[in-house]
């Protein structure tokens, strides 16, 4: 089974700063099939990223998904009060399917 | 737009049989361009994936559940349902149903996610 392991845990920024959360796997993940969600409190997670850097449909572009084999990147250009959440990384490029444990994002 | 919707007991017992239902709207389970997953939450956990299903039935289990899991679907129904087995205290989570992408194992569109609790 593939770990992933999100840093950090928590990210407390300002509006208009720039988000890095980082996903590392414990083994390559193939074919960069690696995914990023957000979620929202009280709400299901919604599909921000997959293949490790393509936008889901409506995902605004200061959303980037970048990284290959066992070291990905989920980078938010300005971030914007919306953007409170948690995010987490999975991998689908071997079974099980797994996630990571999410970085929670805040918004000074 | 795809939207799906959980529905089931809220309590069970330990022991007994977990089980779920997932209602689809706006899409077909009998596409065959997607399938249809289950994946939960435990409190203070992450999310693990359960399962998948596709339209021809053809079912994929996370190993660590497999022994006790089993997904069906119902095309004429438009749903697909979880049962999970001699459930324990362990299994209290938010279970959630999801669509799976079309390029690939990722999960386009998620129900909201309902709790269920074992206990006594």
């Amino acid at each position: 089974e593939i770990v992933l392991t999100q840093s950090p845990g928590t990210l407390s920024l300002s509006a208009g700063e720039r988000a890095t959360l980082s996903c590392r796997a414990s083994q390559s993940v193939s074919s960069s099939n690696l995914a990023w969600y957000q979620r929202k409190p009280g709400q299901a997670p919604s599909l921000l990223i997959f293949a490790a850097s393509s936008r889901a449909t409506g995902v605004p572009e200061r959303f980037i998904g970048s990284g290959s084999g066992s070291d990905f990147t989920l980078t938010i250009s300005r971030l914007e009060a919306e953007d409170s959440a948690i995010y987490y990384c999975q991998q689908y490029g071997g079974s099980p399917w797994t996630f990571g444990q999410g970085t929670k994002v805040e918004i000074k | 737009q795809v939207q799906l919707h959980e529905s089931g007991p809220a309590l069970v017992g330990p022991s007994r049989t977990l089980s779920r239902t997932c209602s689809v709207s706006g899409g077909s389970v009998n596409s065959g361009r997607f399938f249809w997953s289950w994946i939960r939450q435990s409190p203070g956990n992450g999310l693990q994936w359960i399962g998948d299903i596709y339209a021809s039935g053809n079912t994929n289990y996370n190993p660590a559940l497999k022994s006790r899991v089993f997904i069906s679907i119902d095309t004429s129904k438009n749903q697909f349902s979880l049962s999970l087995r001699s459930v324990t205290p362990a299994d209290t989570a938010i279970y959630f149903c999801a669509r799976g992408g079309a390029g690939g194992r990722y999960f386009d569109s998620w129900g909201q996610g309902a709790p269920v609790t074992v206990s006594s």
